[in-house]
């Protein structure tokens, strides 16, 4: 099975400010994919960036990138120039290259990210 | 297009009474998701479909849950004799091909269920 931790339960920053977000993870997969989802107060979960495990570029979407570390099962997601409607829940997420059975996202608890104006 | 939508969006019942929850996937999308949002036990995921076939059903957390998927759409979520612990959000999500490639699952707004 796996697990997924972030150890961050809640963050603040100010506007325009870069802010990175930890998450780390336990498998015994070598294939997989790793998520990052913003949930904002909506409830409406959207993903934010998408990063193959046999990819060692990292991903980056716009103002939103992540350092994985695979030999570390680390894959941390740095917010650049911070914006207001960056603020919202952040899920760290795993899914195995092939589930067969139970093949959903496997989440983190969330850290709840605050940006001040 | 249209998103996933789920309905109702808010529900509150009585311990003992049975509830459905409905999940419209993104039309096309073959593979359909179920997870439980709750304050104490995170995100977990439930079950997921492809097509109309549950392959695993070992993620539902009791034999009170069930869940079937008609046409290859629409899914619904239903919970028997609800008890206080099943109150949470319920989510479900649809993405493009079989599990396991990776793709991006789209969620919906969610179910809030209560259960008094």
């Amino acid at each position: 099975a796996q697990t997924v931790t972030q150890s961050q339960p809640e963050m603040s920053v100010q506007e325009a400010e870069t802010v990175t977000l930890s998450c780390t993870y336990d498998t015994s997969e070598n294939n997989y994919y790793l998520f990052w989802y913003k949930q904002p107060p909506s409830r409406q979960m959207i993903l934010v960036i998408r990063q193959e495990a046999y990819k060692q570029q990292n991903a980056t979407e716009n103002r939103f990138s992540v350092n994985f570390q695979k030999a570390a099962k680390s894959f941390s997601l740095k917010i650049s120039d911070s914006q207001l409607g960056d603020t919202a829940m952040y899920f760290c997420a795993f899914m195995k290259h092939w589930g067969g059975g139970a093949d959903g996202l496997t989440f983190g608890k969330g850290t709840h990210l605050i940006i001040q104006p | 297009g249209a998103g996933v939508s789920q309905s109702p969006s808010n529900k509150v019942t009585e311990k003992g009474k049975d509830v459905e929850l409905r999940c419209d996937p993104i039309s096309g999308h073959t593979a359909l998701y179920w997870y439980r949002q709750s304050l104490g036990q995170g995100l977990e995921f439930l079950i997921y479909f492809q097509g109309n076939s549950a392959p695993d059903k070992s993620g539902l957390p009791s034999d009170r849950f069930s869940a079937e998927r008609t046409g290859g759409s629409v899914s619904t979520l239903t919970i028997q004799r609800t008890q206080q612990e099943d109150s949470a959000v319920y989510l479900c999500a649809s993405s493009t091909r079989t599990s396991g490639a990776g793709n991006e699952q789209f969620f919906g707004p969610g179910t809030r269920l209560t259960v008094l």
